[in-house]
């Protein structure tokens, strides 16, 4: 089955810690990206990558970073969590004409 | 940058038909998406609208006016399962060349009620 997976699905921290959610496609997709999403704000583009070892920034890159050293794999690191950072998560991959999502991570950073 | 607009919020009838409206600004504009998202869930895609003209899918059909910057999606027969938010999305290549960007508006509650 074709899918975008990502683990934790829930995750409640403190401030400061290190944290990393993982997010993998089996769809052989080049472009994978991660969002945050918000209550009247929408879903953000955090990072987004267009193939192995190439990532740029989105619109709220500030407080993450990303790698990509495979195709299939895309984790999103917090080094230190803040409150703000609080909210749900999506990873997504994708082709020219259509996007898919992850479960979503929902994170709280206390 | 880009500015996308949708209502907030709408409600409609169980069996009648609701239009969401979506307008855009962009400069390199390379089509636009709609998404259904259920509370607490992820997106899926609906729809997908490059060139001028309605793409119909069933009971939902999507409508794009390039010159106008403005799209609407039409759910028809609604269902009760149709509550959910619609997210109208827009891919421009505005970050250098080869790069298209997904940006999404902030989305549209719509609420069927019987």
């Amino acid at each position: 089955e074709a899918q975008v997976t990502q683990n934790p699905r829930y995750l409640i921290t403190v401030t400061g810690k290190k944290l990393t959610v993982t997010c993998s496609q089996n769809m052989n997709h080049e472009y994978m990206s991660w969002y945050r999403q918000d209550p009247g704000l929408g879903l953000r583009q955090i990072y987004y990558s267009m193939n192995v070892e190439v990532t740029d920034k989105g619109d709220v890159p500030e407080g993450y970073k990303v790698s990509r050293k495979e195709k299939r794999n895309f984790p999103l690191i917090l080094e230190s969590p803040s409150p703000n950072q609080t909210s749900l998560y999506f990873c997504a991959s994708r082709t020219p004409y259509e996007q898919y999502f992850g479960p979503g991570t929902r994170l709280t950073v206390t | 940058g880009q500015n996308i607009d949708q209502p907030t919020e709408m409600t409609a009838t169980e069996g009648a038909i609701v239009q969401i409206n979506c307008t855009y600004q962009t400069s390199g504009f390379n089509g636009l998406f709609w998404y259904q998202q259920h509370a607490g869930e992820a997106p899926t895609f609906l729809s997908y609208n490059v060139l001028d003209g309605l793409e119909e899918k069933g009971r939902f059909s999507s409508f794009l006016s390039r010159s106008k910057g403005y799209s609407y999606l039409l759910l028809k027969e609604l269902q009760m399962k149709d509550s959910a938010s619609y997210l109208c999305a827009v891919r421009d290549r505005t970050r250098g060349a080869g790069s298209y960007q997904l940006t999404f508006g902030k989305g549209t509650k719509l609420s069927v009620i019987p």
